[in-house]
């Protein structure tokens, strides 16, 4: 059974601390996301990476920073958590179709973190 | 324009009904096409890949109008187990292009 894995289910910071959210696959997929989803808002991304070291800034990455030093492990930090980065942040990894372009995401169960 | 766009819903239809969502996408380049089910309080799960001839996995029928720019979903026979946030995404022609998701439609199933 394929599996994503998120640290924590719920996680409570207060205003400026570092905040680490892990992310593990074992699909030996390429391609790992993090997003966050807000009412209304949808999932927005934030960073994604396409293999070990690299990364691209998604649509919000203001306040966000990420680490993938192993293809199965990709880690998002807020370096000074605020209080409207409270949300529910979902990782996600895929592979590619043969045309390159991605295939199924698989989602892991997602960290509610509340910023106080 | 947003690049994905759903109804959000909510939609409430009697159990045993027929209910069709539609999605439209902007990019006429967007190669591949799904959708996924959510659950409250639940991470995004895979419902069904979209084909260019269409595709049907027993009461879940999806079609691609790539001249329209649309995908669409059709439950036949709505159970309360449907009951759920159904949202469409749309991935482009290359690794380097965006995975584009919509807002998602809700939708409510009733006794």
């Amino acid at each position: 059974d394929v599996k994503v894995t998120q640290s924590s289910r719920y996680l409570v910071k207060r205003t400026g601390e570092k905040v680490f959210l892990e992310c593990v696959q074992d699909m030996d997929h390429e391609n790992m996301f993090w997003y966050r989803q807000d009412p209304g808002l949808g999932l927005r991304l934030i960073y994604f990476s396409y293999d070990v070291k690299m990364k691209e800034k998604g649509d919000i990455p203001e306040g966000y920073s990420v680490s993938r030093e192993k293809k199965e492990r990709f880690s998002l930090i807020l370096e000074s958590a605020s209080t409207n980065q409270t949300s529910m942040y979902l990782c996600a990894s895929t592979s590619l179709l043969a045309g390159k372009s991605y295939n199924e995401q698989f989602f892991g169960p997602g960290t509610r973190l509340t910023v106080l | 324009r947003k690049e994905v766009e759903q109804d959000p819903g909510p939609f409430n239809v009697p159990e045993g009904a027929t209910v069709a969502f539609n999605c439209t996408y902007s990019n006429s380049a967007s190669q591949s096409f799904f959708w996924y089910r959510q659950d409250c309080r639940k991470e995004p799960k895979l419902l069904m890949s979209v084909y260019s001839s269409g595709n049907e996995d027993g009461r879940f029928t999806a079609q691609l109008n790539r001249a329209s720019q649309y995908i669409s979903l059709l439950i036949r026979d709505s159970k309360l187990s449907d009951s759920a946030t159904y949202l469409c995404v749309v991935n482009g022609a290359s690794s380097a292009s965006k995975i584009i998701f919509g807002s998602g439609t809700r939708l409510s199933i009733r006794p």
